[in-house]
């Protein structure tokens, strides 16, 4: 997907660990996300910025913390890993947080994430 | 608190239309939105309901019912390569982010 990229695609990690996964976007949206998704499930909300120096805690926050210093960049960081962190990790982002056809969320390719 | 349902699963077969519908719970919120993903893919947007009523993008419309609590998405002269999950998604009058229907696996056969 053209203007969001998150890094690293895939990553395995022992529990215990930690890890930061980086979401980087050119689009100069104000409003950025990071979802998780589990088999068989849709999204769920895990932290989200209104704009850069800003966070906010979604519907599944515990166990995570983000960062936004820059505009450009959001990172999701896991400071002690568990397996019920396995799941596939999503960036959004969107220009002004009101979605609508003109302002859809733009999603990144994801970040598919293994804890043993 | 925020819900929205899906069905899990609906087959069609190739050049048939299929409907997906989501009912949801919510206090308030600005419209219903609609994605798509394929297996191993990224959520990329197909159609948004701010109002009431039937809005159409090429085979694929959308419809939402706010007396109902309820929204559809309509697929016509389904191919192959709209094999993939269909999401349905709002945005609450609270927080400017997304909240997600579990999701709709949709199998077109030949």
């Amino acid at each position: 997907n053209a203007g969001v990229t998150q890094t690293p695609k895939f990553r395995v990690l022992k529990t215990g660990q930690s890890m930061t996964l980086l979401c980087a976007q050119d689009m100069n949206h104000e409003y950025m996300y990071w979802y998780r998704q589990d088999p068989g499930m849709g999204l769920r909300l895990i932290h989200y910025s209104v704009g850069e120096g800003t966070t906010a805690k979604g519907e599944v926050p515990d166990g995570y913390n983000v960062s936004r210093l820059k505009k450009q960049n959001f990172l999701l960081g896991l400071e002690s890993a568990a397996p019920s962190q396995t799941s596939v990790y999503f960036c959004a982002t969107n220009p002004y947080g009101r979605t609508d056809s003109n302002q859809p969320q733009h999603f990144g390719d994801g970040t598919r994430l293994s804890i043993l | 608190g925020q819900s929205l349902e899906q069905p899990s699963e609906v087959t069609a077969v190739e050049g048939a239309i299929v409907q997906i519908n989501c009912t949801y719970q919510t206090s308030g919120f600005y419209g219903l939105s609609w994605y798509q993903q394929h297996d191993g893919g990224a959520p990329t947007f197909l159609s948004y309901n701010g109002l009431d009523g039937l809005e159409e993008t090429g085979r694929f419309s959308s419809f939402l019912s706010r007396s109902d609590s309820y929204g559809y998405l309509l697929l016509q002269e389904l191919q192959m390569k709209d094999s993939a999950s269909y999401f349905c998604a709002f945005e609450d009058t609270g927080r400017r982010a997304l909240t997600f229907g579990s999701g709709t696996r949709l199998q077109v056969q030949p």
